[in-house]
C-alpha cells in the first residue's frame, strides 16, 4: 500500500512566523499535492509538482511556497504565517503514468493553529 | 473551468437504510470520475472510480455509475452501516488541459448513520 505521511498531524504556531510542513511518500510517485481544507470549502489546491525541483500554483498559492528536492518529499513552507492560515492541511501523491486515472493517495493531515 | 456540485449535507440515515449522494460536475473534455471518503480524523481514501460514460464504479458496497448525458456520479449504497459514517467528496480528473493530474473537488457531504 501506498503511504504518504505527514510529518505532524497538530502544530500550533505564532502570527509571522515560517512554518514548514513536511510530507513523504514511500511509493515513487511522480506527482504530489497540497492542499488546505476548511469547513464549507471543501479542499482547494496550494500547489503541486510533478517533478523534482518542478512545480505549478494551485488556486490559492498566495502565502505559500513549496520544495521538491527529492522525488519522495514535498514541503509546504507559510513564508510569515497567519490566522486566516489556521487550516487543516493535506498531502497527496499520485502516479505520472496512466494520466487522469491514477487516483491520489493521500496522509492524515496537519491541522495547523496560528495564533 | 471545472467543478464539482455534491449534495449538501449533513444526511443522518439509520442503519441499513438506503443512501443515495448527489454529485454533477461541469468539465472540458473526457474526465475521470472519482469518490473519496474522509473517515474522522483522517486523510482522504478512494473509495470508487470510474473513468469514462457507463463506466460503473464499486467497492464496499458503494457504486456509482458516470452518467455523460446528465453530467452525474451519484454515490449509492442500499445499505448504511454505523461505519459508514463520514465525509465524503466527488472529484473529477480533467485530461483536456496542461494540468491534467489536479483534481477538482466537491465541497464534500457528512454522513452520520446511527444505529
Amino acid at each position: 500500500d501506498v503511504k504518504v505521511t505527514q510529518s505532524s498531524r497538530y502544530l500550533v504556531k505564532r502570527t509571522g512566523e515560517k512554518v514548514f510542513l513536511e510530507c513523504v511518500q514511500d511509493m515513487d510517485h511522480e506527482n504530489m499535492f497540497w492542499y488546505r481544507q476548511d469547513p464549507g470549502l471543501g479542499l482547494r489546491l496550494i500547489y503541486f509538482s510533478y517533478d523534482v525541483k518542478m512545480k505549478e500554483k494551485g488556486d490559492i498559492p498566495e502565502g505559500y511556497s513549496v520544495s521538491r528536492e527529492k522525488k519522495e518529499r514535498f514541503s509546504l513552507i507559510l513564508e510569515s504565517a497567519s490566522t486566516n492560515q489556521t487550516s487543516m492541511y493535506l498531502c497527496a501523491s499520485s502516479l505520472l503514468s496512466g494520466g487522469t486515472n491514477q487516483p491520489q493517495h493521500f496522509g492524515d493531515g496537519t491541522r495547523l493553529s496560528i495564533l | 473551468g471545472n467543478s464539482v456540485t455534491q449534495m449538501e449535507g449533513p444526511v443522518t440515515l439509520s442503519e441499513e437504510a438506503f443512501l443515495t449522494i448527489n454529485c454533477t460536475y461541469t468539465a472540458t473534455g473526457y474526465p475521470s470520475l472519482f469518490w473519496y471518503v474522509q473517515y474522522p480524523g483522517e486523510g482522504l481514501q478512494l473509495l470508487l472510480k470510474a473513468t469514462k460514460a457507463d463506466d460503473k464504479g464499486s467497492n464496499k458496497g458503494f457504486e456509482a455509475t458516470y452518467r455523460k448525458e446528465t453530467t452525474s456520479f451519484h454515490l449509492e449504497k442500499g445499505s448504511v452501516q454505523v461505519s459508514d459514517s463520514a465525509v465524503y467528496f466527488c472529484a473529477l480528473s480533467d485530461n483536456s488541459g496542461g494540468s491534467n493530474y489536479k483534481l477538482t473537488f466537491g465541497k464534500g457531504t457528512l454522513l452520520t448513520v446511527n444505529p
